[in-house]
């Protein structure tokens, strides 16, 4: 695997439903990043993850908990979500203190809450 | 708070013919990207723009960057079907050792033959 890669690609949850979205950089990267994309709105920041500490959280709701166990993994674990949760979940990953600190994204989560 | 907008937001046009994308700013940043984003696919790096009047160019896509007027440009010249996407620029906002991201709102272009 190579790049940013996200599991699943589609999720279909009910509102009382658990589920994680799972994400993996292979760059080697020290930075990660949750970012939630709806169909009306810009692309929305949720969390950064630096060093695996998390060092932004842009006011989400407690539904959403992120989890960064390691440089290379980001989860983001789904509780109770409402139907207005349903959009594109996009992970990022870049690689700080040296070049242009661009963010690569993942291919995504199709999140449908019904 | 840094807020990002692009105009237009939709842009229908011919192929072969320029145009033109605008991103303005609200805050200093010393860095500008623009992203392309395919329907259902996720966000491809284009360019990263890092000193005012920094210009770089990529086949038939041109950038450029004004940071005092915090204005970054995307140029198309001679479109093709193939350009037709999604575009972004985003802004950089450092924190912590990390950096946030602030987005525009994209615009959707489309080239019709």
């Amino acid at each position: 695997e190579t790049g940013v890669t996200q599991t699943p690609r589609h999720l279909v949850m009910g509102m009382t439903n658990k589920k994680s979205l799972k994400c993996e950089q292979h760059l080697g990267h020290n930075a990660m990043y949750w970012y939630k994309q709806s169909a009306k709105k810009p692309l929305e920041l949720m969390f950064v993850y630096s060093l695996e500490e998390r060092v932004e959280n842009n006011s989400v709701p407690s539904r959403f908990s992120p989890e960064c166990p390691n440089s290379s993994h980001l989860f983001l674990h789904l509780h109770t979500l409402q139907p207005e949760d349903s959009a594109l979940y996009l992970c990022a990953s870049s690689q700080e203190l040296a070049g242009a600190h661009e963010q690569f994204f993942g291919p995504g989560t199709r999140l449908t809450v019904l | 708070e840094l807020k990002v907008e692009q105009n237009p937001l939709f842009l229908s046009m011919q192929e072969g013919k320029n145009y033109t994308i605008y991103c303005n700013y609200s805050t200093t940043s010393d860095r500008l990207y623009w992203y392309r984003q395919d329907p259902g696919k996720s966000l491809e790096s284009l360019f990263v723009l890092l000193s005012n009047g920094a210009v770089k160019q990529e086949g038939r896509l041109m950038a450029s960057l004004d940071t005092k007027a915090r204005l970054s440009t995307l140029h198309i010249t001679a479109a093709v079907h193939d350009l037709s996407a999604t575009y972004f620029c985003a802004v950089r906002n450092r924190i912590q050792g990390a950096q946030k991201l602030v987005f525009g709102q994209g615009t959707r272009l489309t080239i019709n033959p």
